[in-house]
């Protein structure tokens, strides 16, 4: 299996612009986590689906933030507009539900300037 | 949600002590889980700790549970430069799954 897979590992972008961040998991596992990581905050929980369903998305930090799981093998986490203080590592991560173990995927680093 | 206090926030070691990381809750736990990142990694799932009470090992790591399931503890027995990370605890409850803070543990050779 090749794990979570995230993409773009790495972005930078200017402040104002529409980031799109993108999130296979694990085939067969029916819940998605998106994280957020920084030094100031340790690593958020934003948003997690079951069966492609939103269930929790009170980590969400504001509108400019949203999140679909369109099926079961693909979720996106967009930010517009994007700001400075957006910037972090972002991670997906799935498990077979939502209480059991959680894979991550290797991270997309944001960078808005 | 309630939140999971982890301490202590930072471990500095000499390669060869032992480490000890503490993760406390307000509330009583269904289950707590255990997860390690390296430097420039991502969280990768140690262990998982269900019952009252329960001790897990693996190798040099010994996971404990508490008896009121409200604490639980990672304990490196002689730490090796492989075991630089941090050590994050999470609790899934009432469909809320939180992570503690953790802890960054740093080994001298």
């Amino acid at each position: 299996d090749a794990g979570v897979i995230q993409s773009p590992r790495h972005e930078v972008t200017e402040m104002g612009q529409e980031v799109t961040l993108r999130c296979k998991p694990i085939s067969g596992h029916n819940s998605l986590f998106w994280y957020r990581q920084t030094m100031m905050r340790g690593l958020e929980l934003l948003i997690y689906f079951n069966n492609n369903v939103p269930i929790d998305d009170s980590g969400m930090p504001e509108d400019r933030f949203s999140a679909k799981m369109p099926n079961a093998s693909f979720s996106t986490l967009k930010i517009q507009p994007s700001e400075p203080r957006d910037s972090a590592v972002y991670f997906c991560a799935s498990s077979f539900w939502q209480q059991e173990t959680q894979y991550f995927g290797p991270g997309t680093r944001l960078l808005v300037l | 949600g309630q939140q999971v206090m982890q301490i202590p926030q930072y471990q500095h070691v000499q390669e060869g002590e032992d480490f000890t990381t503490y993760c406390n809750s307000s509330t009583t736990l269904s289950n707590i889980q255990w997860y390690k990142q390296r430097p420039g990694g991502h969280p990768v799932f140690l262990i998982q700790l269900v019952k009252s009470g329960e001790v897990k090992k693996q190798k040099r790591l010994t996971f404990q549970f508490g008896e009121a399931k409200k604490n639980s503890s990672l304990h490196i027995t002689a730490t090796q430069t492989t075991d630089v990370g941090t050590y994050f605890c999470a609790r899934y409850n009432n469909n809320d799954m939180r992570f503690g803070a953790g802890t960054r543990l740093t080994v001298k050779p």
